[in-house]
């Protein structure tokens, strides 16, 4: 169980073109996801928290207009990339949590997505 | 706030040798505590968790890790080291419903 997918697993776009990642929870109701960027040899950064129904919550240095987060539906949350440049290239993983007893203060991830900006 | 601290970022040991990855917290009550395995270009995978209850965690693929209050720590454990657990190892604590990672320790093994 706890099962988080990602799609697409990588994506090379132009610069200027705008791109959209999805992270669904299989086998569970995510009531929050969240969204991480991780650099080469990093640790992961927190990028933005979304529940289920409402306005994401960006972290400090974020930019929400320029990575857009929806979280329409308990097991689907999306990313869209903006606009997007050769500095946004990086690896995109999410996670989710669970309102349930087995999955409480729990964040179960995605296998990540490789965005790569030409 | 709170900090999660990995003090090695790169070790390597012989296969079938034992194991210990550290971690060290900073949070005034009890906290909630993880270890996550990450393989190269994958996402994370939970090894184990700490909420409360008996400070001896087991977890999967024959980790276990010891909450020690007294220490701030919740190192990770493994008596017999496969090639096969070569990754990188995050530690990570619960802050108001939010994941703080340390930076992570990279473990290599040799046949």
């Amino acid at each position: 169980g706890a099962v988080v997918s990602q799609h697409p697993s990588w994506v090379i776009c132009k610069s200027g073109t705008s791109v959209k990642i999805e992270c669904r929870s299989l086998d569970f109701q995510a009531t929050t996801m969240f969204w991480y960027r991780q650099f080469p040899k990093q640790s992961l950064m927190l990028m933005a928290t979304s529940n289920e129904g409402s306005k994401a919550t960006y972290e400090q240095g974020v930019e929400k207009d320029k990575f857009l987060i929806n979280h329409a539906s308990l097991t689907l949350s999306t990313l869209t990339v903006t606009s997007a440049h050769p500095e946004d290239s990086s690896f995109y993983i999410c996670s989710a949590r669970g309102g349930g007893s087995l999955h409480t203060d729990t964040q179960y991830f995605g296998p990540g997505t490789r965005l790569t900006v030409l | 706030a709170q900090s999660v601290t990995q003090p090695d970022i790169h070790i390597t040991v012989s296969e079938g040798a034992s194991l210990e990855l550290r971690c060290n917290y900073s949070y005034g009550a009890t906290p909630y505590l993880f270890w996550y395995v990450q393989s190269p270009g994958q996402g994370l995978q939970l090894l184990l968790k700490y909420f409360s209850g008996d400070t001896l965690v087991q977890g999967i693929k024959g980790f276990e890790a010891e909450f020690k209050r007294s220490q701030s720590s919740f190192n990770l454990r493994k008596p017999s080291v496969h090639w096969s657990d070569a990754a990188e190892y995050f530690c990570a604590v619960n802050q108001g419903g939010k994941l703080i990672f340390g930076q992570g320790t990279e473990l290599s093994v040799k046949p």
